[in-house]
């Protein structure tokens, strides 16, 4: 079965700080990866996706991340962090045999101090 | 712009009762999806469905029961509400197999 790890329950970064978040995957074969984003009384919204092919994966509101398979992960990261992007971020596993069954993490929450 | 629409922001109701939670979404996609959110456990996944008529159990389903008479709807069933079914209700939708999810704005459930 898959499976998501996000080690970090609470992040606090400065604004116009870099901000790298982790998440780390179990899954048999290669799988589908996903960043979502919530911000407070909203639903979850797409950041990016991996599905297959390069690497490093741009998203929207100037987020990338990388997939390792090495190390099975799945960072996301930005070079400068805005007020508004404090909110809870989720990393998500997709299995290929499933029909868009994805298996979340925990979720890291995001303060941005001014 | 695509939508997923859930019928209720907040509801309250009373142990014992039957409770359903609605979801519409308008972008004629195939499966749609029931999660829970809980704090500190993420999202789970409850209920799903591929097709009309179609469902299968996802990782928690035990108290729980789903309908898909149409493609745009499916809804949430709580037979006899419990006090640990208070929770987020996250409704959610996808074009194909294994794409991005689009969710809805979340029903907030205190079961009292």
């Amino acid at each position: 079965a898959q499976s998501v790890t996000q080690p970090d329950i609470h992040i606090t970064v400065s604004e116009g700080a870099s901000l790298e978040l982790r998440c780390n995957y179990s899954y048999g074969a290669t799988p589908y990866l996903f960043w979502y984003v919530q911000s407070p009384g909203q639903g979850l919204q797409l950041l990016l996706k991996y599905f297959s092919g390069d690497t490093l994966v741009q998203g929207i509101k100037g987020f990338e991340a990388e997939f390792k398979r090495s190390q099975s992960s799945f960072n996301l990261r930005k070079p400068s962090v805005h007020w508004s992007d404090a909110a809870e971020y989720f990393c998500a596993v997709g299995a290929r045999t499933n029909a868009g069954k994805s298996t979340f993490g925990d979720g890291t929450t995001l303060t941005v101090k001014p | 712009d695509v939508k997923v629409t859930q019928s209720s922001r907040y509801l309250v109701k009373r142990t014992g009762e039957k409770v359903f939670l609605e979801c519409v979404q308008d972008m004629d996609h195939e499966n749609m999806f029931w999660y829970r959110q809980d704090p500190g456990l993420g999202l789970r996944l409850i209920y799903f469905s591929y097709d009309v008529k179609m469902k299968e159990k996802g990782d928690i389903p035990e108290g729980y029961s789903v309908s898909r008479e149409k493609k745009e709807r499916f809804s949430l069933i709580l037979e006899s509400a419990s006090t640990n079914q208070t929770s987020m209700y996250l409704c959610a939708s996808s074009p194909g197999a294994v794409d991005k999810l689009f969710f809805g704005s979340g029903t907030q459930l205190s079961v009292l």
